[in-house]
Formats: C-alpha cells, sequence, structure tokens
C-alpha cells in the first residue's frame, strides 16, 4: 500500500512568490494535517483538512491556505513568500473513527527554500 | 490550552545504557498520546501509542496522568536508536488533533 506522498520533494522560490505544496494521503483516510519543520523549532501545525473542510488551522498568518480536493489529496498555498518560510513541510494522514483521529502517517515533506 | 513539553532537546547516553525521554502534557480532557520517532533521512513514523500498551524496539511508555506524564524509556540503548523523537497529544474533540512536542534528539554513543 502506498505511504502518503508529497510533491515536489525539493521547492526554491524567491521571496515574495507564491509556492503550492501537494499531498495524497493514504486510501481510506480522510483527514490530512499540514505541519511546519523549520530548523531547531520542531513540529507546528498548521491546518487540518477532513471530508474536504478546514477543521483547524494553527498559529500562521493567512498567507498560508489550503484546500482538499474530494479524493482528500490537499494542497497547501503561501502566498507572499518570507525568507523565514524556508522549512521541511509535512503532510499527514489518518482516518476519524468518531470524534478522535487515529495514527497519523507521515509523508517525506517537501523542503522549501526562499531565497 | 493543550501543550506538550519535552525539557531536553538533545540526550547522550552511552550504548547499553538506559535511556529516558521526559514528556509532559497539559490537557483537562482525556488524553491520548503518542511517541513517534524521526531517524536520520526517513520520514517520521509512529513508535508507540499509550493505548496498546505494546513495547516496540524494546521502548515502552507509561502514561501517569497524576504527573501528566508520558516518558519514554528503554534500558539498553542501541546506537540504531540515535533519532529525533517527538511526543504528540491526540485530542478528543474537534481542535488541533495532534499537538506535538519541540522533540528531543536522542544520541547514542559507542
Amino acid at each position: 500500500e502506498a505511504g502518503v506522498t508529497q510533491s515536489p520533494t525539493h521547492l526554491i522560490k524567491t521571496r515574495g512568490q507564491q509556492a503550492t505544496l501537494r499531498c495524497s494521503p493514504i486510501s481510506g483516510h480522510t483527514s490530512v494535517y499540514w505541519y511546519q519543520q523549520a530548523l531547531g523549532l520542531g513540529l507546528q501545525f498548521l491546518l487540518w483538512y477532513d471530508e474536504g473542510e478546514e477543521r483547524n488551522r494553527g498559529n500562521f498568518p493567512p498567507r498560508f491556505s489550503g484546500r482538499q480536493f474530494p479524493n482528500y489529496s490537499s494542497e497547501l498555498n503561501v502566498n507572499a513568500l518570507e525568507l523565514e518560510d524556508s522549512a521541511l513541510y509535512l503532510c499527514a494522514s489518518s482516518t476519524v473513527w468518531g470524534r478522535r483521529n487515529t495514527e497519523a502517517f507521515f509523508g517525506q515533506g517537501t523542503r522549501l527554500t526562499v531565497v | 490550552a493543550q501543550r506538550v513539553t519535552q525539557p531536553e532537546k538533545l540526550l547522550s547516553v552511552f550504548k547499553g545504557a538506559p535511556v529516558e525521554l521526559k514528556c509532559n502534557y497539559s490537557y483537562s480532557g482525556s488524553p491520548e498520546l503518542f511517541w513517534y520517532v524521526q531517524y536520520s533521512r526517513q520520514r517520521l513514523q509512529l513508535l508507540l501509542r499509550h493505548i496498546s500498551r505494546e513495547s516496540i524496539k524494546g521502548f515502552t511508555a507509561d502514561l501517569n496522568k497524576g504527573e501528566t506524564s508520558f516518558h519514554l524509556k528503554k534500558p539498553f540503548a542501541q546506537e540504531e536508536d540515535s533519532a529525533m523523537y517527538y511526543c504528540a497529544l491526540s485530542l478528543d474533540n474537534y481542535g488541533q488533533n495532534f499537538v506535538f512536542g519541540p522533540g528531543t534528539r536522542l544520541s547514542v554513543l559507542p
């Protein structure tokens, strides 16, 4: 079974540009999470999508946005890129049983570099 | 607010020595705790979860609700245990379903 896949693996953008990161969850998983892993800062929660809706977002500015498609894949968009947006962006997926999520499976991440 | 703390950024032990990675949480509801591990050049993966009460790769973790802790322990560390370890809290209502701690880098020396 394929795991969570993210594309591209690496992305280099110029300050002020927009970046689009993509994530395909494990088949059958309806929840997708996005995390930012900046150097030395650990995992910071960005966004959570489930069944096509944004369920929650972390403490990030509105220029971080995304969406989830009917096939449960997801996009993360970062507008007006700043140098400090350089980080590894991780996507994770899980199923939702009732109101509690189960184990999250992570992708390999997209390394975004803003120059 | 829900929060997970891991007081040690870096923990170095010698091979064969016991290891304990500390994790404390703050949450008013019924917590579900996990340990995730990230080996060099590999993706983040689940190590263990408290509800399964299992031992993975020799690691165990006990949820102590009185002390709000979920420390990860292994009696004899191996070099291949060197990795980044994250403690995570899963909430039981719609919210930020996974709250991760800042992580502890374990280095097992030969």
